[in-house]
């Protein structure tokens, strides 16, 4: 079974620009979580996704967003960058969160200039 | 609260065995993981158990549960230059959907 596939792999970007960050789950996963990961923050959570609907969300402004798919893929987009977004930004899916383990992708690797 | 607290820092020669100590301060969390972070990676899932449980053991892996003191370790025998990288304590509750990491312990294996 393939795992979690994040795309890209490597983004650059300026301060005020939008970015979609995409994730595909392990086939059979329903749930998507996403997560940011920061030297200074360690990991906080985004939110998570299960069948299309969101079912939990982190402490982040609204210019963070996401969604799912019926195939279950999910995207997340960051607007208006601003430079503290620089990050890796994890994708995981799970059977079902809160009742299985999260399997994570290589992440993003955002950068705000 | 939801807080996970690990330490920082951990260093071992090759061959001892390495103990990664989690706190966690939700007694309703019912799922607890240990992941696995290399440089340049995502997280990789270790092992992880449920709360009604005391003890899992996985080849050099032996995860140790104290609900009364909401105190997690993680034991790696025999440790390796390989098991170098970041060790992540992770809890979930039963519908929460939602799984909160500690900061990570980084591991230094001395050759």
């Amino acid at each position: 079974k393939a795992g979690v596939t994040q795309t890209p792999r490597y983004l650059i970007k300026t301060r005020g620009q939008q970015v979609t960050l995409s994730c595909s789950p392990i086939s059979g996963h329903r749930s998507v979580s996403w997560y940011q990961q920061t030297p200074g923050q360690g990991l906080q959570f985004l939110f998570e996704y299960f069948s299309e609907t969101q079912r939990n969300k982190g402490n982040f402004p609204g210019r963070f967003s996401g969604r799912q798919f019926s195939n279950s893929r999910s995207e997340m987009n960051v607007s208006t960058l601003e430079l503290g977004d620089s990050a890796l930004y994890l994708c995981a899916s799970s059977l079902e969160s809160g009742h299985s383990p999260l399997h994570f992708g290589n992440g993003t690797r955002l950068t705000v200039t | 609260g939801e807080d996970v607290e690990q330490s920082l820092f951990l260093s071992v020669r090759e061959g001892d065995s390495s103990v990664i100590n989690c706190t966690y301060t939700d007694s309703s969390s019912t799922y607890l993981y240990w992941y696995k972070q290399e440089p340049g990676a995502g997280l990789q899932l270790l092992t992880y158990i449920f709360s009604n449980m005391d003890m899992k053991q996985d080849q050099r892996l032996t995860v140790l549960l104290n609900k009364k003191d909401k105190h997690l370790s993680l034991r790696i025998a025999d440790t390796q230059t390989g098991d170098s990288a970041i060790y992540f304590c992770a809890e979930t509750k039963t519908g929460g959907f939602k799984t909160i990491f500690g900061a990570g312990t980084r591991l230094f294996v001395k050759a």
